[in-house]
């Protein structure tokens, strides 16, 4: 079975600054990918960063970037120079067979002016 | 860009209603989904469909629910008798083929709203 496990249920940062989101996966599944998804107050579900786990090198995008040990199943994004806009809910997100994905319980992250 | 569509934003029934969601994916993609997040909850599979018949569901997924794809744009979750626990966010989702050969990023719509009374 496959789990995804975030333990930070909430967390805080000061505008500009840099913020540290955990997420920790379980699978015997070789070939896969991890996302990490946010969610504003509207609930959309807005994809932030993709990895696919064959590729050592960690994904960034623009502001936001992870950091992928495959060997310890963990998949940390960092958010660089944070800004209001930030504020939304952070789920992270596994698949690996195309059927499904296996998401995290969420972290609240709250960018404080 | 293009993106996924989900009507309507919000939907109110009573209990014991039939209620269609319905999604429009992104046009050449091949995988559909549907989700749910029952409000200060994770977002939980429901359905997979690929190839006009369901790849995967979950416990959740009971007779109770049914997919279908009715033409070539739309993709519906119905629901026959809506019970108060159905209350949450439905969200759609589709994918293309990755490299694998399975479906790659899914792409969520803004989900609906259902409210059960």
């Amino acid at each position: 079975a496959q789990t995804v496990t975030q333990s930070q249920p909430e967390m805080s940062v000061q505008e500009a600054e840099t913020v540290t989101l955990s997420c920790t996966y379980d699978t015997s599944e070789n070939n896969y990918y991890l996302f990490w998804y946010k969610q504003p107050p509207s609930r959309q579900m807005i994809l932030v960063i993709r990895q696919e786990a064959y590729k050592q090198q960690n994904a960034t995008e623009n502001r936001f970037s992870v950091n992928f040990q495959k060997a310890a199943k963990s998949f940390s994004l960092k958010i660089s120079d944070s800004q209001l806009g930030d504020t939304a809910m952070y789920f992270c997100a596994f698949e690996f067979s195309g059927n499904q994905f296996y998401f995290g319980t969420g972290t609240s992250l709250t960018v404080i002016p | 860009e293009p993106e996924v569509t989900q009507t309507p934003s919000h939907q109110v029934t009573q209990m014991g209603q039939e209620v269609i969601l319905r999604c429009v994916p992104i046009s050449n993609h091949l995988y559909f989904y549907w989700y749910r997040q029952i409000l200060g909850q994770k977002v939980e599979f429901l359905v997979s469909f690929y190839n006009n018949e369901i790849s995967e569901k979950s416990e959740i997924f009971d007779d109770q629910f049914s997919v279908e794809r009715p033409d070539g744009s739309n993709f519906t979750l119905k629901i026959r008798s809506t019970k108060l626990e159905d209350s949450a966010m439905y969200f759609c989702a589709s994918s293309e083929r990755g490299a694998w050969g399975f479906a790659d990023t899914q792409y969520f719509g803004p989900g609906t709203r259902l409210t059960v009374l």
